[in-house]
């Protein structure tokens, strides 16, 4: 591994099921981030961890959850999915809170139908 | 609120061109700026960045970028695009205290496009 691991590629999921979409790091970034990516919009951040055991909602929160157990993970789970959901979800990790250097996963494309 | 507007949806240039790539900001005091550029398929790598200092920051792979204050700017340059360099493109600002537990976030314009023709 090197860098940001990202867990499924691509995903086709039906509506009102739950997923967990996966991020590994083994820099030992302390923070992690999730952003999510669609056309005309960019990038907007949907939470955040500063480091292990923290968390925080970003722009566009709601409907999904994530969890920060230790360093290297970081997880994001959609408890209930709807099409809205459909795009394409970055991980991303710095070393610390401050400093703005993100390195990001390769992204998990989902389709909730 | 902080925001940063990328007006050029699409660009094409010819191999060889100069490539200027436009960004604008809003944010009251001197803002963090960076560009980033993300491959087909790939993720989001960090171009460059300002923080303060000279107005005209160099980065990776041949591009720089120009601070203007008075026009709220952080274009992106090039002096001649390679075939390589059609991607997307992204431009960021860090925001204030906008997010919960008062940290400071990346915030992402909606990218530019760029081709380039042979």
């Amino acid at each position: 591994i090197a860098g940001i691991t990202q867990a499924p590629t691509s995903q086709i999921l039906a509506a009102g099921r739950r997923m967990t979409l996966r991020c590994t790091q083994d820099m030992r970034h302390n923070a992690m981030y999730w952003y999510r990516q669609d056309l005309g919009l960019g990038l907007r951040l949907i939470h955040y961890s500063n480091t292990a055991g923290t968390t925080g909602k970003g722009e566009v929160p709601d409907g999904y959850s994530v969890s920060r157990a230790n360093t290297d993970d970081f997880p994001l789970t959609l408890a209930s999915a709807v099409p809205s959901q459909t795009s394409v979800y970055f991980c991303a990790s710095s070393e610390s809170q401050g400093d703005y250097g993100y390195t990001f996963g390769s992204g998990t494309r989902l389709t909730v139908v | 609120a902080q925001s940063v507007t990328q007006p050029d949806i699409h660009i094409t240039v010819s191999e060889g061109a100069s490539l200027e790539l436009r960004c604008n900001y809003s944010y009251g005091a001197t803002p963090y700026l960076f560009w980033y550029v993300q491959s087909p398929g790939q993720g989001l790598q960090l171009l460059l960045k300002y923080f303060s200092g000279d107005t005209l920051v160099q980065g990776i792979k041949g591009f720089e970028a120009e601070f203007k204050r008075s026009q709220s700017s952080f274009n992106l340059r090039k002096p001649s695009v390679h075939w390589s360099d059609a991607a997307e493109y992204f431009c960021a600002v860090v925001a204030g205290t906008m997010f919960s537990g008062g940290y400071n976030k990346l915030i992402f314009g909606a990218g530019t496009r760029l081709a380039v023709h042979p």
